[in-house]
């Protein structure tokens, strides 16, 4: 089965650019999560959809992060204008279910603000 | 807002020591969940605690809940370097809708 799929991986780019962050769920989960993780903060929850609609979005630092889910096999996270204290490793997260269900990882993004 | 502390942030033993890490949180969990994440790699969900007083066990690891459902430990007997990584405890508070993650303990085992 395929698990989380994120995409880049790796994004190195200067402050002010535009970022955009990839995530197709794992067919069948309903509950998509962003994180992101820093030695600093640890692993934090951005924002989380249920049914491709956003339910919390309070863990978005501020208005420069926005996040979409138009259908329920793709999500992306953008950063505009990008800042190097953005630098971090993005996750994204489904479940079956947000709440009581195990959630799976992607790989995550490992970005770098210059 | 409900949060999740975990005790110690970081732990170095000796291959074939044991290794003990502790979940407090500030609300009545619903559930707690236990994750494991290699150097480099994602969390990788371990195991699931629901009942008061829960006990579970994976080979040489063991997960309690505790009694008033607001603290949870993992222990792991005879550490192997394999064990190495950060474990993660993450609660469901009684609204059930969100997954609250602890900062983590980083064990480090020296062969």
């Amino acid at each position: 089965d395929a698990g989380v799929i994120q995409s880049p991986r790796h994004e190195v780019t200067e402050m002010g650019q535009e970022v955009t962050l990839r995530c197709k769920p794992i067919s069948g989960h309903n509950s998509l999560f962003w994180y992101r993780q820093t030695m600093m903060r640890g692993l934090e929850l951005l924002i989380y959809f249920n049914n491709n609609v956003p339910i919390d979005d309070s863990g978005m630092p501020e208005d420069r992060f926005s996040a979409k889910m138009p259908n329920a096999s793709f999500s992306t996270l953008k950063i505009q204008p990008s800042e190097p204290r953005d630098s971090a490793v993005y996750f994204c997260a489904s479940s079956l279910l947000a709440g009581n269900q195990p959630q799976h990882f992607g790989d995550g993004t490992r970005l770098s603000i210059l | 807002g409900q949060q999740v502390m975990q005790i110690p942030q970081y732990q170095h033993v000796q291959e074939g020591e044991d290794f003990t890490t502790y979940c407090n949180s500030s609300t009545t969990l619903s559930n707690i969940q236990w994750y494991k994440q290699r150097p480099g790699g994602h969390p990788v969900f371990l195991i699931q605690l629901v009942k008061s007083g829960e006990v579970k066990k994976q080979k040489r690891l063991t997960f309690q809940f505790g009694e008033a459902k607001k603290n949870s430990s993992l222990h792991i007997t005879a550490t192997q370097t394999t064990d190495v990584g950060t474990y993660f405890c993450a609660g469901i508070n009684n609204a059930g809708n969100m997954l609250t993650f602890g900062g983590g303990t980083r064990l480090m085992v020296k062969p």
